[in-house]
């Protein structure tokens, strides 16, 4: 079906931690994975995203991992400030999606105390 | 200058009005779409355009009505509103059509009452 879950819709973590963020997703089709950031009052922001011929790919301070066997992809967040407070989308564009259809989870919301 | 810019930011209206809320682009790119946030977050995808052409209509009531009259802009027009339509609606471009690099606009909130 079409869905794309997160494990935890709120997550408390300290400014300097390390933060995962999770998402699970069922439709075995697909082929590229988006994570998005949005903060208060502001549209998405493209953050990272990864296709299924990779299972791992940085960017500055983040991490997006995926496990096709098990269709999971997490995204970490290294050292997190303050500005990391928002709440993160993955979304999925499936596999011979012509339209440019993405579909968002549900998100997670990430809090950062100092 | 803001890459993708909706008007209004904020709209409050009566049941049964009719609305319109505006996007327009400067980033050069030729798709364009309009999502639909709810009160939980939940990310929607309305439609698609790409070169002024409809290329997504996702189960979308016909009272809602987007128009492309130039690759910058895609406004979105809503008849007879309801309840029901009270959500952030965002506008997002893209360079490509079947990318995942979307640009969004800071969301246009809509309150009917």
């Amino acid at each position: 079906g079409e869905s794309v879950g997160l494990h935890l819709p709120t997550l408390s973590v300290q400014e300097g931690d390390n933060s995962i963020i999770n998402c699970a997703y069922s439709n075995s089709a697909s082929d590229y994975f988006i994570w998005y950031k949005q903060e208060s009052g502001k549209g998405p922001q493209f953050i990272i995203d990864i296709r299924s011929n990779m299972d791992k790919r940085q960017g500055q301070r983040v991490t997006v991992l995926l496990n096709k066997t098990v269709k999971h992809l997490s995204l970490q967040i290294a050292a997190t400030q303050p500005g990391d407070s928002a709440v993160y989308f993955c979304a999925e564009n499936p596999q011979g999606n012509q339209g440019g259809k993405l579909i968002f989870g549900q998100g997670t919301e990430l809090s950062v105390k100092p | 200058d803001t890459a993708v810019s909706q008007t209004p930011k904020y709209l409050v209206t009566q049941m049964g009005n009719d609305k319109s809320i505006k996007c327009e682009q400067n980033l050069g790119h030729d798709t364009m779409y309009w999502y639909k946030q709810d009160s939980k977050k939940f990310l929607k995808i309305m439609f698609s355009y790409n070169n002024k052409e409809l290329i997504i209509n996702e189960t979308v009531p016909n009272r809602f009505s987007p128009k492309s009259p130039d690759k910058a802009h895609l406004n979105l027009h809503i008849n007879s509103l309801e309840l029901g339509d009270s959500a952030v609606y965002f506008c997002a471009s893209s360079q490509l059509l079947n990318t995942g690099e979307l640009f969004f606009g800071e969301g246009s909130r809509l309150t009917v009452l």
